[in-house]
């Protein structure tokens, strides 16, 4: 029982490059989230899927977008990155209406 | 849109002395309010949590005192040790049916000193 895995760990880009960050868990839940962390931030959140099929912005979205594969795998793209969307980036995963979130072990992002 | 306001930003404790973090949220009807706890390098993890229908929740070492009427919740951490060096984050909850997007605060950078 893997949990949440993410990939890839570590990631460079120039700007105006692009790049989808991928997700999967393994714990058979409905909801998936896209965070970034950023020093003195905390994590915002970028996107979420309530349950297969859905997505929703969250608190910082433009720039990115998501897709929900299936129930075990949520991929969020950068279509041109920017300095900016330097980041550290994590994907949770929750049952139905839990507040209960699990996270991945996230990936660092620099774009140059 | 949903607000957490967290402190202290760092936080320098000694070996077996008490480490107290607080956060502030505005009106909210839910409830369930996490802490979770980040190692470098690491994503975070749940540490504990409360709902509002008590006032006081301990797991080992860990307790979480929660005022609603002053909308707050505190985390201590008894007899605190090097390992629980961490970055720690409060959270609260909007719900939306079937997700349940966390707000979370800025975060505190624990170091326990020897």
């Amino acid at each position: 029982n893997a949990g949440v895995t993410q990939t890839p760990k570590f990631q460079v880009l120039k700007t105006g490059q692009s790049m989808t960050l991928q997700c999967a868990q393994d714990m058979n839940h409905n909801s998936m989230y896209w965070y970034r962390q950023d020093p003195g931030m905390g994590l915002r959140l970028i996107y979420y899927s309530a349950s297969e099929g859905t997505t929703d912005k969250g608190e910082v979205p433009n720039g990115y977008n998501v897709s929900r594969l299936n129930k075990r795998e949520f991929s969020l793209r950068l279509e041109s990155a920017a300095p900016s969307q330097t980041s550290v980036y994590f994907c949770a995963s929750s049952e139905v209406g839990s507040s209960e979130q699990y996270f991945g072990p996230g990936t660092r992002l620099t774009v140059t | 849109q949903q607000q957490v306001k967290q402190s202290p930003q760092s936080l320098i404790v000694q070996k077996g002395g008490i480490s107290i973090i607080n956060c502030a949220y505005e009106n909210t009807a839910f409830d369930y309010f996490p802490w979770y706890q980040q190692f470098p390098g690491k994503g975070p993890a749940l540490l504990i949590a409360i709902r509002p229908d008590v006032s006081e929740k301990k797991e080992g070492r860990f307790t979480i005192s929660f005022n609603k009427s002053a909308k707050q919740f505190s985390l201590h951490i008894m007899d605190s040790q090097p390992g629980d060096s961490a970055t720690y984050f409060c959270a609260a909850p909007t719900n939306t049916g079937t997700a349940s997007k966390l707000t979370f605060g800025t975060g505190t950078r624990l170091q326990v000193t020897l």
